[in-house]
């Protein structure tokens, strides 16, 4: 079966712009996390979802980032009035369960450029 | 702080050798790890976990070893191939948390022919 897609996979915004990324998880998929992947660097932790309860958004690093997952399936991060140190591949990861150890797919992410 | 990081920044070897991939974690508290495989343009992909009751796991060519005592996390790859060649990262968690991992810098992977 299909596995997480992310849309657009690449994304250029000038500085001061707002962004909308999205993220389809695997189909009756309960967790989907998102997490900012600097260059060179591992995954940060932004988000977390369970359905479509935001249980945990302690790694948003701004009140510029928002993220919903209304009907507890697609995903939205957005971005608003962006910087450059924004600029980061975006990853979704969803998983089965809501337990650690249920293991977590990831999505290819979202490259977002800020000039 | 909580903090997975790595010893090696970056690894090269022969195709057929055996490679070891180094991890030090800092948080005592983490009782769940994971490896992780991320080729160029992709999201990481799931290799091998092991909890904190064990200290070797082992898969399909891969086995991971955990010391608890020296909070050292490694993956050992078997007959490496090219397709080996990516970006390794270590994570942790804490069983029973709601999953979001805590990752390290990662190790860049280099197979010669």
């Amino acid at each position: 079966g299909a596995g997480v897609s992310q849309s657009p996979r690449y994304k250029v915004a000038k500085r001061g712009q707002d962004v909308a990324l999205r993220c389809d998880p695997i189909s009756g998929h309960v967790s989907l996390f998102w997490y900012q992947q600097a260059l060179g660097q591992g995954p940060e932790f932004l988000t977390y979802f369970q359905n479509e309860a935001q249980l945990d958004k302690s790694g948003l690093p701004s009140d510029r980032f928002f993220a919903e997952r209304p009907e507890g399936s697609v995903s939205t991060l957005k971005i608003q009035r962006t910087q450059q140190e924004d600029s980061a591949v975006y990853l979704c990861a969803s998983s089965p369960g809501w337990r650690t150890g249920d293991e977590q797919y990831f999505g290819p992410g979202t490259r977002l450029t800020v000039t | 702080g909580e903090s997975v990081g790595l010893h090696l920044p970056t690894l090269s070897v022969q195709e057929g050798d055996n490679s070891i991939i180094n991890c030090a974690y800092s948080n005592s508290a983490s009782d769940y790890f994971i490896w992780y495989k991320q080729e160029s343009g992709k999201g990481p992909q799931f290799i091998i976990d092991i909890r904190s009751n064990m200290d070797k796991r082992q898969g399909q060519r891969v086995t991971v070893l955990l010391n608890k005592t020296v909070k050292h996390l490694s993956l050992q790859i078997a007959a490496t191939q090219p397709g080996d060649s990516a970006v390794y990262f270590c994570a942790e968690n804490r069983w029973g948390s709601q999953g979001n991992l805590i990752f390290g810098k990662g190790t860049k992977l280099s197979v010669k022919p």
